[in-house]
């Protein structure tokens, strides 16, 4: 089993601020995912990444295998990027039994 | 752009009937997923699909759950005797290969 941490558990931010959501995995992986959950449920994958950085949009990701830490990024935040951020890594040994975190929730206000 | 749809939204059911959740994936998708979330807790990997069998499947995926691709579309979710907590939402998912999965709207199911 792969346990997910992710912190801030909540985080509020005014708009044009730079936010920094994380996650620590315990057990190594191919590859991690990150989601957003928008307020009513449904679910985007933003990112699959296996190593190094990945950009899109505002949006980067970074992913450090050897410490088993990723990052998610926003820059220029803006209130519509309110959601829940929420980070998936696979069981050891497996490809899609995906572990998923609590979740970030971000508020950007204006 | 095409995307995941699943069927229906929202479907409410008593204890001991049997609910059919439907998903429509990608159609070149090959890889298709079916997750959970109860109500303010994480989403739960329930069971992943490949060449129309079961190719990895969690604890949570006993006896009571099914899964099945009928037709050339439509990848579907059986809940046999539904329970109380089983009260939950219902994410489908459909991948090309082993990378970004799409996640479908969901289905919000209420066991009474």
């Amino acid at each position: 089993k792969n346990e997910v941490e992710q912190s801030p558990q909540n985080l509020t931010a005014q708009e044009g601020e730079f936010i920094t959501i994380n996650c620590s995995y315990s057990v190594g992986i191919s590859a991690l995912h990150w989601l957003q959950q928008h307020p009513g449920g449904g679910i985007v994958s933003l990112f699959m990444l296996s190593s190094g950085k990945k950009k899109h949009g505002r949006l980067i990701a970074t992913i450090n295998i050897q410490e088993k830490h990723s990052s998610l990024h926003i820059t220029a935040s803006h209130p519509r990027d309110s959601a829940v951020y929420i980070c998936a890594v696979p069981r050891a040994g497996t490809a899609s039994k995906l572990t998923f975190g609590t979740g970030t929730r971000l508020q950007v206000t204006l | 752009e095409p995307e995941v749809t699943q069927t229906p939204s929202h479907q409410v059911t008593q204890m001991g009937q049997e609910v059919i959740l439907r998903c429509v994936p990608i159609s070149n998708h090959l890889y298709f997923y079916w997750y959970r979330q109860i109500l303010g807790q994480k989403v739960e990997f329930l069971v992943s699909f490949y060449n129309n069998e079961i190719s990895e499947k969690s604890e949570i995926f006993d006896d009571q759950f099914s899964v099945e691709r009928p037709d050339g579309s439509n990848f579907t979710l059986k809940i046999r005797s539904t329970k109380l907590e089983d009260s939950a939402m219902y994410f489908c998912a459909s991948s090309r290969g082993g990378e970004t999965q799409y996640f479908g709207p969901g289905t919000r199911l209420l066991v009474l």
